[in-house]
């Protein structure tokens, strides 16, 4: 079945710094990825969406310039949380669709903590 | 845009007994409406779905039913196990592109 492979699984930095988090799609194409955190706790709630080659769309409330999303092919994207501060702790999980697959395969998560 | 609301929050059922999670849509143009169970630290995990053309599916000990008319849609959980023990999210989507819009959760206990 499709996979999406999630890195790091879990990771701690300190405030002021940047994390990136890569998903790979390995045996199937992610036409769109979604972006996903997930506070202690809460639901997933959605950040942004990225097709392949495009802009990433952010939600309300979500800085695109403090979360920065690269889809520069159709099996990786990338999400990079830039100048990290304590409130950006968070897991963070990938989505990947194709557009000839109807489902969605979520990637392992990224526990993030700023200290 | 799609809206979700799942009830309730936290459910504790007796091992063996039946566990019902309900949710509720906004959005009339939402087709597939899939169940996840979530373990603490892990990645949803499907369990069943359904689409708008089928009003109930059932796989083993968990059942799913759909009333469009009505916008809402229900997990059915059978003989209950303590692994059964976890938060389950519904959602929902209009299309195949679209993202998940996700339930709030529900808290799962068995109690054994």
């Amino acid at each position: 079945g499709a996979v999406v492979s999630q890195h790091p699984s879990w990771v701690i930095c300190k405030s002021g710094t940047s994390v990136k988090i890569e998903c790979r799609s390995l045996d199937f194409q992610a036409t769109t990825m979604f972006w996903y955190r997930q506070f202690p706790k809460q639901s997933l709630m959605l950040m942004a969406t990225s097709n392949e080659g495009s802009k990433a769309t952010y939600e309300q409330g979500v800085e695109k310039d403090k979360f920065l999303i690269n889809h520069a092919s159709l099996t990786l994207s990338t999400l990079t949380v830039t100048s990290a501060h304590p409130e950006d702790s968070s897991f963070y999980i990938c989505s990947a669709s194709n557009r000839r697959l109807y489902g969605y395969t979520f990637g392992s998560g990224t526990r993030l903590t700023v200290v | 845009g799609e809206n979700v609301e799942q009830h309730p929050s936290t459910l504790s059922v007796q091992e063996g007994d039946s566990a019902v999670i309900k949710c509720t849509y906004s959005d009339s143009a939402s087709n597939y409406f899939p169940w996840y169970k979530q373990e603490l630290g892990k990645r949803p995990q499907l369990i069943i779905d359904i689409r708008s053309n089928v009003g109930e599916k059932k796989d083993q000990r968990i059942a799913v039913t759909l009333n469009k008319t009505a916008k809402h849609f229900s997990l059915h959980i059978t003989e209950t196990q303590p692994e059964d023990s976890a938060v389950y999210f519904c959602a929902a989507i209009a299309s195949g592109n679209t993202p998940l819009v996700f339930g709030k959760g529900t808290r799962l206990s068995v109690i054994a």
